[in-house]
């Protein structure tokens, strides 16, 4: 049964330090995205990749996200510095020809 | 531009039929897809219909589309108080193959026993 995977699932940290999160894909899937869900928000796209090239991180705060795709079987999101307003649940998703299958989710809570 | 909106809030007795509405903008989506997300986990597809469709069932789940008023609703037959959960809606990119999602802000179900 093939799933996306995520790390870690919780990450509590301060204000300031650099957070990295990681996401595997499922195997073969060749679109990988990244969102952010809050309350107050909801789901919010914050970048995705095809074949490991960035389409559009236009939802990501450029001055302290980055995304990347080191290799097919591993996409980061980093967040440096982190602020108390990207505490969220960040989940990766994969897919291929259009549906996409979510990971676990990572609860990050900044302090 | 492709906004999807749904309702926020559903409540419904176990064992009644329960039907989330969702409606979107875009006339050109390729697909639209139902969600559903449990307390602390991700979103599972739970189905989904292709734009030339006007209806599909798979077990309890029936969706309808009506592409003239780009209407789609979810029914859930015999509901289930593990059917309670978050429900989103969501269209697919205008006819290319880059697999974006548009997403609705999702329906809460509560199902009471």
């Amino acid at each position: 049964d093939a799933r996306v995977t995520q790390t870690p699932r919780d990450k509590v940290t301060e204000m300031g330090q650099e957070v990295t999160m990681r996401c595997q894909p499922i195997l073969g899937h060749n679109t990988v995205f990244w969102y952010r869900q809050t309350m107050m928000q909801g789901l919010e796209l914050l970048a995705y990749f095809r074949n490991r090239a960035p389409l559009d991180d236009s939802g990501m705060p450029k001055d302290r996200f980055s995304a990347e795709m080191p290799d097919a079987t591993l996409a980061t999101l980093k967040i440096q510095p982190s602020e108390p307003r990207d505490s969220a649940v960040y989940f990766c998703a994969s897919g291929t020809g259009g549906t996409q299958y979510f990971g676990p989710g990572t609860r990050l809570l900044v302090l | 531009g492709e906004d999807v909106e749904q309702s926020l809030f559903l409540s419904v007795r176990e064992g009644d039929s329960s039907v989330i509405n969702c409606t979107y903008t875009d006339s050109s989506s390729t697909y639209l897809y139902w969600y559903k997300q449990e307390p602390g986990a991700g979103l599972q597809l739970l189905t989904y219909i292709f734009s030339n469709m006007d209806m599909k069932q798979d077990q309890r789940l029936t969706v309808l589309l009506n592409k003239k008023d780009k209407h789609l609703s979810l029914r859930i037959a015999d509901t289930q108080t593990g059917d309670s959960a978050i429900y989103f809606c969501a269209e697919g990119d205008r006819g290319s193959t880059l697999g974006r999602l548009y997403f609705g802000r999702g329906t809460q179900l509560t199902v009471w026993p």
